[in-house]
């Protein structure tokens, strides 16, 4: 059983729709838990982090996080062509060593 | 404010040759994580630096070293090099804390292609 696991996609919404990314992890002592976008050719940028059970919004994104599940989500609301890219779920085992998902190919159809 | 840096951008080697890559973290951070990135692959995690020492290692061989300086800047060496080292690598600072989970924040990368 892989440590973080992903749907590698890609997933096609249409302009304007919710994007739901999902990702559970193996190790139940994971405290802190990241997704991050990462653009053809370029490095990760962090877009949200959450630590607590429950969802945290922040503008269209809101990451979800149930701990008891081992699971966790990105929704991305009124999804735009400029989403498309590689979103990439991280989830901190142990002294900031982060482990990564493979990523969600995200693509935003106009 | 200036965000992490790399160098170079991408480099060309030879197998067997050594590679050494260079990375100046965010302000205010003081700790520096080295990732690894295959095509089609999430990062991997290489070693961890803070206070000039190696913290937490991922399973890596030891080809693979680095080093922090009083600055907080961080290299890595990658020895020996094979075909299967071509990658895209990836420097993330952050500052430390004993309890973990602090945030990452990653450089542009160096791709480096092994010939």
């Amino acid at each position: 059983q892989k440590e973080v696991e992903q749907n590698s996609g890609p997933l096609s919404v249409p302009e304007g729709a919710i994007a739901s990314l999902n990702c559970t992890y193996s190790d139940r002592g994971s405290q802190s838990f990241f997704w991050y976008r990462q653009y053809s050719g370029k490095s990760p940028e962090l877009i949200m982090f959450i630590y607590s059970n429950g969802d945290k919004e922040d503008g269209r994104f809101t990451a979800q996080l149930n701990k008891a599940s081992q699971y966790v989500s990105l929704l991305i609301r009124d999804s735009q062509p400029s989403d498309s890219a590689t979103y990439l779920c991280a989830v901190n085992m142990g002294g900031n060593k982060l482990v990564f998902g493979a990523g969600t190919i995200l693509r935003v159809k106009s | 404010d200036a965000g992490v840096t790399q160098s170079p951008t991408h480099l060309i080697k030879t197998r067997g040759q050594q590679v050494t890559l260079r990375c100046s973290p965010k302000s205010g951070h003081d700790t520096v994580s080295w990732y690894q990135q295959a095509l089609g692959q999430g990062p991997q995690f290489i070693f961890q630096y803070y206070e000039e020492e190696e913290r937490q290692r991922g399973n890596f061989p030891d080809r693979f070293s680095g080093h922090q300086f009083p600055n907080y800047s961080s290299e890595l060496n990658v020895n020996a090099l094979l075909l299967g080292d071509s990658a895209l690598y990836l420097c993330a600072s952050s500052r430390y804390r004993t309890s973990g989970g602090e945030t990452q924040y990653f450089g542009p990368g160096t791709r480096l292609l092994v010939l």
